[in-house]
């Protein structure tokens, strides 16, 4: 079974709009971590946020913001205001304390901000 | 700061011929990792070190693949021979994980390309 699925293989928007992309996963252990990761057109992986789970609390940066919910296995990102330049692939990761450097990676949900 | 450094960025190679991708992780960082993406597979752990030192090699395709890291500065994969299924994008990515475990966030490399005919 899959550990972490992102169910959007593939989302549009018009600028300005705002977008959750969704990611769920699956552990049996009761410390983990999660993680976003954005993919632009040129390639590269970028960080976004790191979550432990004993810390539940939602995070904001700037037009970004997250929502860990452990009661439904859940780490979703939302982009208020969509621009042009966050199109790109999201990946939503999750390791584990016993193999904290393995991380499993979702499938990646693309978005597309269209002007 | 310098982030991870990968080199070449392209690579364009005839099936058979030996491949030789390079990386340079983020200084101070005492965990190294090489991925490779493609549609098919997403991104797959080939292996780690930690401290130089090769940890978990599981997610090696075959034993055509091999990795080195000689110091805390430098690393290869290496590909020999190479195959047209192996053309993906190779990622190296670094992290730096203190003993509480406070921060093992991954910070990745542009990647190379890697294209066998």
């Amino acid at each position: 079974a899959q550990k972490v699925t992102q169910a959007q293989t593939e989302i549009s928007v018009v600028e300005k709009e705002d977008v959750t992309l969704d990611c769920v996963y699956e552990t049996r252990d009761t410390t983990y971590y999660l993680f976003w990761y954005k993919q632009p057109p040129s390639g590269e992986l970028v960080f976004l946020i790191r979550r432990n789970s004993f810390d539940e609390q939602n995070e904001i940066s700037g037009r970004y913001s997250w929502n860990f919910q452990k009661s439904t296995s859940s780490f979703n990102f939302t982009i208020t205001a969509s621009q042009v330049v966050d199109s790109a692939v999201y990946f939503c990761a999750l390791s584990e304390l016993d193999n904290f450097n393995k991380f499993y990676f979702g499938s990646g949900t693309k978005l597309n901000v269209k002007p | 700061d310098a982030g991870v450094i990968q080199s070449p960025r392209h690579e364009v190679t005839e099936m058979g011929q030996e491949v030789t991708l390079r990386c340079k992780p983020i200084s101070g960082h005492d965990y190294l990792f090489w991925y490779r993406q493609t549609m098919m597979r997403g991104l797959e752990l080939l292996i780690y070190f930690n401290n130089n030192v090769p940890i978990d090699d599981s997610g090696m395709p075959e034993d055509r693949f091999s990795a080195k890291m000689p110091n805390a500065s430098f690393s290869t994969l290496k590909i020999q021979p190479s195959e047209p299924r192996d053309s993906a994008v190779y990622f190296c990515a670094s992290s730096l994980v203190l003993a509480t475990i406070s921060y093992n966030e991954q910070f990745f490399g542009p990647g190379t390309r890697l294209t066998v005919l």
